[in-house]
């Protein structure tokens, strides 16, 4: 089974400052990590996701996020906050099954807010 | 293009009542995905479609049910509805496999 562990429920930052939320994973395989974006009353947007290829991954809205196997971990970054990032977060792992189709494992979620 | 589209936006049912919830993938997706998002939790696997198939199943009880359509289309039953059921269900749709998931905005459903 797959699992993640998103680490602070809710999280604030300055708007200018860095963005980091926490997300460590637990797989018996190689993961596929994804972190999701949702607005309010909207459904998720993948912001990035990591497929096995570079261990640093960009995505939009200018966030990144580290692949570190030994750690287990994948956080999100980005390295000055704005208004619009205030939103909810997730990080999801994927497992494979059998057949083409994988499901998604979420995270229970962080709150970004963003202080002026 | 439209994206996924999810009907109705909002729902109220009472306890023991059935629902539908109804999902239209985005162009060229032939997978749909369901998840349930209780308040204040990340996304739940419900299960998933493909071919007219339910291929992958959550850990949901047998109330919960599907079906997808020849056009891709796809349909969330749920029977005997409980208090609990009351949360945002979100339909996802893929081509082939689930990297790139497409969310739709979700419907609400309240239980009373």
């Amino acid at each position: 089974a797959q699992s993640v562990t998103q680490l602070g429920s809710h999280v604030s930052v300055s708007e200018g400052a860095l963005v980091l939320l926490r997300c460590n994973y637990s797989s018996s395989v190689p993961p596929y990590l994804f972190w999701y974006v949702q607005y309010p009353n909207q459904g998720l947007q993948l912001l990035l996701k990591y497929t096995s290829a570079a261990t640093l991954v960009k995505g939009i809205n200018g966030f990144e996020a580290e692949f570190k196997k030994s750690e287990t971990s994948f956080h999100l970054t980005k390295p000055s906050a704005h208004m619009s990032d205030a939103a909810e977060y997730f990080c999801a792992v994927s497992s494979i099954s059998s057949g083409s189709a994988r499901q998604l494992t979420f995270g229970s979620g962080t709150q970004l807010t963003v202080l002026p | 293009d439209a994206g996924v589209t999810q009907s109705p936006t909002h729902l109220i049912k009472t306890r023991g009542q059935q629902v539908t919830l109804r999902c239209s993938p985005k162009s060229g997706h032939d997978t749909v995905s369901w998840y349930q998002q209780a308040l204040g939790q990340g996304p739940q696997f419900i299960f998933q479609y493909y071919e007219e198939e339910e291929r992958q199943r959550g850990n949901f009880p047998d109330r919960f049910s599907g079906h997808q359509f020849p056009n891709y289309s796809s349909e969330l039953n749920v029977n005997a509805l409980l208090l609990g059921d009351s949360a945002l269900y979100l339909c996802a749709s893929s081509f082939g496999t689930v990297e790139k998931l497409f969310f739709g905005s979700g419907t609400q459903l309240s239980v009373l």
